[in-house]
């Protein structure tokens, strides 16, 4: 079956530090999708970046960085220099061809960051 | 704004009674998604229809009914409510199915308590 891990609940960190939020994955499927949302306390879910299963190539997005390592199930990613408007909630995401649950979120880590 | 809208955004009934939550997809999105969000539960997938079909089911009670008229809208009907329906509801579209490599637009939510 497939499953979405984010073993931290919750993380605080001071302004300017950097944070990484941790997501593992099962899945038997060879070919999926991996995501990031964010929550922020307005309620919304923001799509935030989207990895397919045959790309492992890290990507960095402005004080936003993705590490997508196959051989640990892990697709983790980091916030450099937080700000407080980073405070929410992440979910990380899969998507794989199981029918009846195309698209699975992890349990969230919430994220807050102090001035 | 993803272009999503969720009507209405709040909605306080009591247990036993009949609720429609509506969503209207972003313009051209084909596919629609209705998810739960409960502190127990986390974010839960229910339902999704593509271009008017079913065509995948998640953690739905059948107490609980959608349905994607011919302008591409949706509805989340909830029946017999009880207190643990209390919850957010999403919804979600995509261009197509999400297997296509797509990625989905949230609404706003529903704020949903059963009193």
């Amino acid at each position: 079956a497939q499953k979405v891990t984010q073993a931290q609940t919750e993380i605080s960190v001071v302004e300017k530090e950097d944070v990484t939020l941790d997501c593992v994955y099962e899945t038997r499927d060879t070919t999926y999708y991996l995501f990031w949302y964010k929550q922020p306390p307005s309620g919304e879910l923001v799509f935030l970046i989207r990895r397919n299963s045959f790309d492992e190539q890290n990507e960095i997005s402005g004080r936003y960085s993705w590490n997508f390592q196959k051989s640990t199930s892990s697709f983790n990613f980091t916030i450099t220099a937080s700000q407080v408007v980073d405070s929410a909630v992440y979910f990380c995401a899969l998507s794989d061809r199981m029918r009846g649950q195309n698209f699975v979120f992890g349990p969230g880590t919430r994220l807050s960051v102090l001035p | 704004d993803s272009g999503v809208t969720q009507t209405p955004k709040h909605l306080i009934t009591a247990t036993g009674q009949r609720v429609t939550l509506r969503c209207s997809p972003r313009s051209g999105d084909l596919s629609v998604y209705w998810y739960q969000q409960s502190l127990d539960q986390g974010l839960q997938f229910l339902i999704q229809y593509y271009n008017g079909e079913e065509r995948a089911k998640g953690n739905i009670l059948e107490r609980f009914s959608a349905q994607q008229f011919p302008d591409l809208h949706s509805e989340l009907n909830l029946s017999s409510l009880e207190l643990g329906d209390s919850a957010l509801y999403f919804c979600a579209s995509s261009v197509g199915n999400l297997w296509s490599n797509e990625k989905l637009f949230f609404g706003s939510g529903t704020q949903l308590s059963v009193l």
